[in-house]
């Protein structure tokens, strides 16, 4: 089975400075993808970024991207110049490539993150 | 709006009482899941549906849960005889044959 930790429960930023959340994960499974997807307050769950595990390069969406270490089994989100809007639940979650069915989707515990003024 | 809805988005009930949710995904996604969350938590997986076909159930799912997708394209949930443990964000999403799932913005479940 596949598990996803979060290590950092809380994080804070200074808005317009750089975050970084750590994701770690454990699976024997070569093909994969990963995901960190992103739970503002009372609101629903969007997808922040995603990565194939077959890819060396890192996935980068604007202000988000990712630090992909296959052989460590960390998945790392940066967020350069934090924003209010990017306060929120931040969870990682892995999903197999192969026979992804529902229990092969596993999200992490989740880092609260709170941008401030 | 063509995103993942869920209904009611906010549910009181008595303890004993049996509820149900509905959950509309995307209309070309053909897989659909339901996962639990509680507060602080990351969402738990319950149920996967492929079309009509529910494929797999978590553990999570006891005999008082029952889901079902009849034509492959909503769904509902329902909780019987509902506990102070059910208590939780019911969360549906969906996906295409792509990887990443869409979610809905949940329905909120209280039990008193």
């Amino acid at each position: 089975a596949q598990t996803v930790t979060q290590s950092q429960p809380e994080m804070s930023v200074q808005e317009a400075e750089t975050v970084t959340l750590s994701c770690t994960y454990d699976t024997s499974e070569n093909n994969y993808y990963l995901f960190w997807y992103k739970q503002p307050p009372s609101r629903q769950m969007i997808l922040v970024i995603r990565q194939e595990a077959y890819k060396q390069q890192n996935a980068t969406e604007n202000r988000f991207s990712v630090n992909f270490q296959k052989a460590a089994k960390s998945f790392s989100l940066k967020i350069s110049d934090s924003q209010l809007g990017d306060t929120a639940m931040y969870f990682c979650a892995f999903m197999k490539a192969v026979g992804n069915y529902g229990q092969n989707f596993v999200f992490g515990p989740g880092t609260r993150l709170s941008v401030l003024p | 709006d063509t995103g993942v809805s869920q209904d009611p988005r906010h549910k009181i009930t008595k303890r004993g009482q049996n509820v149900t949710f509905r959950c509309d995904p995307i209309s070309e996604h053909n897989r659909l899941y339901w996962y639990r969350q509680t507060l602080g938590q990351g969402p738990e997986f319950l149920t996967y549906f492929q079309n009509e076909a529910q494929l797999e159930k978590s553990r999570l799912l006891s005999d008082r849960f029952s889901a079902e997708r009849p034509k492959g394209s909503f769904s509902t949930l329902e909780i019987q005889r509902t506990e102070q443990g059910d208590s939780a964000m019911y969360l549906c999403a969906s996906r295409s044959y792509q990887e990443t799932q869409y979610f809905g913005p949940g329905t909120r479940l209280l039990v008193l």
